[in-house]
């Protein structure tokens, strides 16, 4: 039973645009979600997280946003660069910090 | 945020062997753990490695299999054990730190021939 949802595999994006990556969930004990960016054969490398008692938090380009009510969050990217090209997980944990991630999402930033 | 270190990065390995893996963090920390993704797949967690004690597995996934080891607070070891081309994954250790924000290693490739 997978708890995190990314329904879209794939997002194309001109550089310079925004790219905008949804996530749902189902377990309404998650406390922390987090947003995770990686390349093949590596590991994830942290982007930003947001607790559950926030709806948004915002550090440089990237900024999420939490709906608990919907149990949806979102992370948007702006500008895209190219460097962005990756693919990102979303990811959340209740209070044993044992991640649940979602399947992810390969983003394509085109020149 | 640590430091996470991983050996080996990558490596070939015969079916039915075993390979052990570590994880050096460069600070002290309370929760550590050992995930997979296999191949064109979502990380799925395997096992939290708990010092001093036993380590806690996931449900699909056991200690036979799995051992890990976990003599302090900075290092920990998961051995993959009698591998099989199923096990062809990256492995990928990970620590919580405060702040709430969970690190991940460079990962281990392991290719299973």
């Amino acid at each position: 039973d997978q708890q995190v949802k990314q329904n879209s595999p794939s997002l194309s994006v001109q550089e310079g645009r925004i790219s905008i990556l949804n996530c749902d969930y189902t377990n309404s004990m998650f406390d922390y979600f987090l947003w995770y960016k990686k390349y093949p054969a590596e590991g994830p490398t942290f982007l930003i997280s947001i607790s559950s008692i926030k709806d948004k938090n915002e550090d440089g380009r990237f900024t999420v946003f939490l709906n608990k009510s919907a149990k949806h969050l979102s992370l948007h990217i702006v500008p895209s660069q190219p460097g962005d090209s990756a693919v990102y997980f979303c990811a959340a944990y209740a209070n044993d910090y044992k991640l649940s991630f979602g399947a992810g999402t390969t983003v394509t930033v085109r020149a | 945020s640590a430091v996470i270190s991983q050996k080996p990065s990558r490596d070939i390995c015969q079916r039915g062997t075993s390979l052990t893996i570590q994880c050096q963090v460069d600070s002290q920390v309370t929760m550590m753990f050992w995930y997979r993704q296999q191949p064109g797949q979502s990380l799925t967690l395997i096992a939290t490695a708990n010092q001093g004690s036993e380590a806690t597995y996931e449900s699909g996934f056991v200690i036979d299999k799995f051992p890990i080891s976990r003599p302090n607070l900075t290092f920990s070891t998961l051995t993959v054990s009698n591998m099989s081309p199923e096990d062809s994954s990256i492995y990928l250790c990970s620590v919580a730190q405060s702040g709430n924000t969970i690190y991940f290693g460079e990962g281990s490739w392991l290719t299973v021939v």
